[in-house]
């Protein structure tokens, strides 16, 4: 299984607080990304890291922001939690010689009251 | 936008037996994946096709990249308890290289 763990694996917070979920790997692959996955939607990919200090967003960022410093650490960053973006978040990363191979973590389940 | 159909969404085998999902879009992939979730999991990459008309097994799983390239299929053989799970099969969109994923196709073995 490819090395990586995410931080904290379940949480529960208020309204408008701020919330930070951790993926760290130890793979050293290049990619990082974050997803949200919903019923009936499916896996929606939130933002995504192409390297340290390099990240974009992908299809359903607002509300979320991130931050890469290091290789290893891929942070998501929801400002001010809304009910709304009560989910499961899932890490993944790839690197650039299977760049479409994806390995993810085990998830963060969130619930926001 | 491209997106990923799975069929079945849900289906109900017995012990032993084989199984068969399929994956289809309107438009063409240059790669498949597949992935297995097990409840409580992130999903786990069991295939990679990169080819059409590509026949790649791992175990008990083949899997097939369409030789259309819009289609893709995954068999399992003599099914046991831990198939259960969800599958999803993935591609590279072809506007900005992003996975997508399909729904899923839940599988579910009777005792």
């Amino acid at each position: 299984d490819a090395g990586i763990t995410q931080s904290p694996r379940h949480k529960v917070t208020e309204t408008g607080t701020p919330v930070t979920l951790r993926c760290h790997q130890t793979e050293n692959h290049r990619y990082m990304y974050w997803y949200r996955q919903d019923p009936g939607h499916g896996l929606r990919l939130i933002h995504y890291s192409y390297g340290v200090k390099d990240t974009d967003k992908g299809e359903v960022s607002d509300g979320y922001s991130v931050s890469r410093s290091k290789t290893e650490d891929f942070l998501l960053t929801l400002e001010s939690a809304t009910s709304s973006q009560t989910s499961v978040y899932f890490c993944a990363i790839s690197d650039l010689l299977a760049f479409y191979e994806q390995y993810f973590g085990p998830g963060t389940r969130l619930t926001v009251t | 936008g491209q997106q990923l159909n799975q069929s079945p969404q849900s289906m109900f085998i017995q012990e032993g037996e084989d199984v068969s999902m399929n994956c289809t879009s309107s438009s063409i992939f240059n790669t498949w994946l597949w992935y297995k979730q097990d409840p409580g999991e992130g999903p786990v990459l069991l295939i990679a096709l990169y080819k059409a008309g590509e026949l790649t097994s791992n175990g008990r799983l083949t899997a097939q990249f369409g030789i259309t390239r819009k289609d893709s299929f995954l068999n399992i053989s003599a099914s046991i308890p831990s198939d259960v799970g969800i599958y999803f099969c993935a591609g590279p969109s072809n506007r900005d290289d992003k996975i997508i994923f399909g729904k899923g196709t839940r599988l579910h073995i009777l005792p």
